[in-house]
């Protein structure tokens, strides 16, 4: 199964800017928009944006998400220390006999 | 936008069997596609299936064909993931997952072990 990379961690100080990488193979990420989430601990992971930059009502717009080719990016601005958790990057290919792909996670750190 | 309940997980030992639910209320599940996705403790996210939304289609991965079974009844609006032969290293939590990437469900647990 392909697989999404991300680095393991990051780190920022508060009301700095810092970003995740999502990098792939052009076909995977030819299948589609990448997806971004966030995950504090016990919870399920929250979308934070979709499509073309897309984010859910209530998701504030410090939150970003840009791509090319081969990568995806998360960016996150005015980082808070709420923002601290983990982050996975995801492409959903739902046509039939579809599946989804996941990165590994990245841990952001606040300091 | 609607919301997913999962049930069913639970305490199961290795070579075992057990099927999980997902209910949705808020919408109804009849025009999408639906995927399960697990994620063992401290690790990452790894889907698992999918059904069509007629439950016609159905894919899955590799580590779970013929193990794992996913169905569904619209008329309940409910989601389906029958588990057997399930391994210790298979301990997670299983999320249901709309087509689209969204909602989530809460998760349910699954914990092999004897």
């Amino acid at each position: 199964q392909s697989v999404l990379t991300q680095p393991p961690s990051v780190s920022a100080a508060p009301g700095q800017r810092v970003t995740i990488s999502c990098s792939g193979n052009s076909s995977d990420l030819a299948r589609g928009y990448v997806y971004w989430y966030q995950q504090v601990p016990g919870a399920s992971p929250k979308l934070l944006v979709f499509g073309h930059n897309q984010r859910p009502s209530g998701v504030p717009d410090r939150f970003s998400g840009s791509r090319s080719a081969t990568s995806a990016s998360l960016a996150i601005s005015g980082l808070r220390s709420e923002d601290e958790a983990d982050y996975f990057c995801a492409l959903w290919d739902d046509s039939l006999y579809g599946s989804g792909i996941f990165g590994g996670g990245t841990k952001l750190t606040v300091l | 936008q609607g919301q997913l309940v999962e049930s069913g997980g639970g305490v199961v030992q290795p070579g075992g069997s057990l099927r999980l639910s997902c209910s949705a209320s808020g919408f109804s599940i009849s025009p999408y596609g639906m995927h399960w996705v697990r994620q063992a403790p401290g690790k990452g996210l790894q889907w698992v299936a999918l059904i069509s939304h007629d439950g016609v289609i159905k894919n899955y991965a590799a580590s779970v064909e013929g193990r794992f079974s996913v169905s569904r009844d619209n008329s309940k609006n409910t989601l389906y993931l029958e588990m057997s032969a399930l391994r210790p290293d298979e301990t997670a939590v299983f999320y249901c997952v709309r087509e689209g990437g969204w909602p989530w469900g809460q998760g349910t647990l699954v914990t092999v072990s004897s």
